[in-house]
């Protein structure tokens, strides 16, 4: 079965740092990874996601996550961050020829200081 | 944005009512999903469909029940309401059958049991 593990349930950063979010995933079998973003008291929505391929992704608002199969993480950066980025980002894990049946992280709050 | 319309948005109930959240899509995508979010746990699943009147269980599935009558209509009960049935209730859809496609988000439902 899969499942994925955010660790950090929350991030505090200042504006124009860099962050990292970090997730990992177990799975026995190939794996679509997912990150979502969700803002106050609004629904999820997809940032950037991992098919195939180049392990690199990227989001058109700064964010990249590479997925790294031996280490199974699927960490998600940005350079540098806005104070706008303040959310709730949440890891998704779904198996490649399994079940399509998303698995979610408990998700982890950035909080972006001026 | 994904055409998914969740009803109520905010509803406050006593405990022993049953309660129906309503899921609405104009996507006509075949796999409908109810979550529930609590903090310290994320997103859990529970209950989930994969074509009209085909349904299955979550994690969480005790206490709720759900019927899908239309491709377009997600319906979720909770037979007798609880306080431990207070959250927030979030309804997806996705049309992958092998998980490489990201899941669409409702707005979100806030369910009050007093």
């Amino acid at each position: 079965a899969q499942s994925v593990t955010q660790l950090d349930s929350q991030v505090p950063v200042f504006e124009e740092a860099p962050v990292e979010l970090r997730c990992n995933y177990s799975s026995s079998v190939s794996v679509y990874l997912f990150w979502y973003v969700q803002y106050p008291n609004q629904g999820l929505q997809l940032l950037l996601k991992y098919l195939s391929g180049s392990t690199l992704v990227e989001s058109i608002n700064g964010f990249e996550a590479e997925f790294n199969k031996s280490q199974t993480s699927f960490h998600l950066r940005k350079p540098s961050v806005h104070i706008s980025d303040t959310a709730e980002y949440f890891c998704a894990v779904s198996e490649g020829g399994g079940s399509y049946i998303p698995t979610f992280g408990r998700g982890t709050s950035l909080i972006v200081h001026p | 944005d994904a055409g998914i319309t969740q009803s109520p948005r905010h509803k406050v109930t006593e405990t022993g009512t049953p309660v129906t959240l309503r899921c609405h899509q104009t996507e006509n995508h075949r796999y409908m999903y109810w979550y529930r979010q609590d903090p310290g746990h994320g997103l859990r699943l529970i209950h989930y469909s994969y074509g009209v009147k085909d349904t299955d269980k979550g994690e969480v599935s005790d206490g709720y029940s759900v019927s899908r009558s239309k491709t377009e209509d997600f319906l979720l009960t909770l037979e007798s309401a609880t306080s431990s049935q207070t959250s927030v209730y979030f309804c997806a859809i996705s049309e992958s059958r092998d998980g490489s496609t990201e899941a669409f988000f409702g707005q979100g439902t806030r369910l009050t049991v007093v």
